[in-house]
């Protein structure tokens, strides 16, 4: 079944640590995309991109970091200068370059927490 | 600006009640609109969406919402709530021109027996 992975499901960090979420789809997609989710704040945009080799910031892309040098993966890094780290992180991918007509589709989620 | 606003953070719905879950979005351009639902710890699944057409659209588990460009509301809808319907569903908008969908905070529905 196509999809997309993420890994892992739960995920710690300690201070002044770097630490990298994975993202692999193999629905094909060009576009691919990261989310931040807090309580209440619903999901917000970090990172995203529209083909390989190419990513724009999101909202929140401080702290963070991203590569594609695959079409089926999109990591996330997230820094030492991230001060909150603390959240859900959602990996999602679209058919297209990014046309918002076209629905996205959702991994189950990294939690990462901070030791 | 685009916005996306979901007033009720919480509802609770006994079973086999209706509901309806409400979106209203600030947008200057034809909006693509969208449902989600997200189960504890899990991602989202896609429930319906509207693109253009016909305003009343039918998704998935028995959904529906209803598209009205007057009010700015694109509220998602169910006859009879089930158990498993418990979850958080998320609104979200897009339009033409623009570079990321914006999602609303969610609602969390609790079903009573």
């Amino acid at each position: 079944d196509g999809g997309i992975t993420q890994s892992p499901k739960y995920l710690f960090r300690k201070e002044g640590q770097n630490v990298t979420l994975s993202c692999e789809q193999n629905l094909n997609h060009d576009a691919m995309y990261w989310y931040r989710q807090d309580p209440g704040q619903g999901l917000r945009l970090i990172y995203y991109s529209q083909i390989v080799n190419d990513f724009q910031k999101g909202d929140i892309a401080e702290g963070y970091s991203v590569s594609r040098e695959k079409k089926e993966s999109f990591p996330l890094t997230v820094t030492s200068a991230q001060k909150n780290p603390t959240a859900f992180y959602l990996c999602a991918s679209s058919i297209g370059r990014g046309q918002l007509n076209q629905p996205q589709h959702f991994g189950d989620g990294t939690r990462l927490s901070i030791l | 600006a685009q916005s996306v606003t979901q007033p009720d953070i919480h509802i609770t719905v006994s079973e086999g009640a209706s509901l309806e879950l409400r979106c209203n979005y600030s947008y200057g351009a034809t909006p693509y609109l969208f449902w989600y639902v997200q189960s504890p710890g899990q991602g989202l699944q896609l429930l319906l969406k509207y693109f253009s057409g016909d305003t009343l659209v039918q998704g998935i588990k028995g959904f529906e919402a209803e598209f009205k460009r007057s009010q700015s509301s694109f509220n998602l809808r169910k006859p009879s709530v089930h158990w498993s319907d418990a979850a958080e569903y998320f609104c979200a908008v897009g339009a033409e021109g623009f570079q990321k969908l914006v999602f609303g905070t969610g609602t969390r529905l609790l079903v009573s027996p």
